[in-house]
């Protein structure tokens, strides 16, 4: 599986929005991006995936480059609840390995 | 309600003492995978699961063991564990096949371990 970098640490203000980068400049054609977050000591939380689309859910938009190889996480309006730790992971989903980096803690402020 | 199921949540053990820390999940996933947690050094995977029976390596297999008898349950087993196994465990599910698969990893609500 590719690697992926993200910011150690990155801060947001209450209301606006979170743009969380992610560069997967290694990836291949069959692996996805998935975003996870982890609040506290909790299990990692699934928030979106998409392989060359962008997507969007109820939680957040996943933006993906054309050329694939970064993508940014957007949290359009974000709460003080959306605090925790961004993983952005690339993944092929037939497989097992599925390699965490250090993430992304995001610290939403009033 | 679609879960997985750890236990124990908490436990406090000694050196040499074999543990097994269950986990099971309800939503008929063929993927199954612990990982630990260690200030500093994020999720790692430790073993992983693709279908019952079958079962393989992760980055941090040592000190581990693992079986897939059935599709619902992956035990991690602690032959004699060590303090260096102190740790954050953490077991996930997902789908492999079919329609159904996302890729989307169900995630425990995590077992700390630590070893004396």
């Amino acid at each position: 599986d590719a690697k992926t970098t993200q910011p150690t640490s990155m801060d947001c203000a209450e209301g606006r929005a979170a743009n969380l980068p992610c560069n997967h400049s290694t990836i291949s054609g069959n692996e996805y991006v998935y975003w996870y977050r982890q609040i506290h000591s909790q299990g990692p939380q699934y928030i979106i995936h998409g392989l060359k689309n962008n997507e969007t859910n109820e939680m957040a938009s996943l933006i993906i480059t054309e050329d694939r190889k970064s993508s940014t996480l957007i949290l359009p309006h974000a709460t003080l609840r959306d605090t925790a730790v961004y993983y952005c992971i690339v993944r092929v989903v037939s497989t097992g390995k599925l390699i965490f980096g250090q993430g992304t803690t995001l610290q939403v402020k009033p | 309600e679609a879960q997985v199921t750890q236990n124990p949540r908490y436990l406090i053990t000694v050196t040499g003492k074999k543990l097994t820390v269950t986990c099971s999940q309800n939503m008929n996933h063929e993927y199954m995978s612990w990982y630990r947690q260690d200030p500093g050094l994020g999720l790692r995977q430790i073993y992983y699961s693709m279908n019952v029976e079958v079962t393989d390596k992760g980055d941090v297999p040592e000190g581990y063991k693992v079986s897939r008898k059935e599709k619902r349950n992956f035990p991690l087993i602690l032959e004699s564990p060590s303090p260096n196994q102190t740790s954050l465990y953490f077991c996930a599910s997902s789908f492999l096949k079919g329609v159904a698969n996302t890729g989307e990893l169900f995630f425990g609500e995590g077992s700390r371990l630590t070893v004396l």
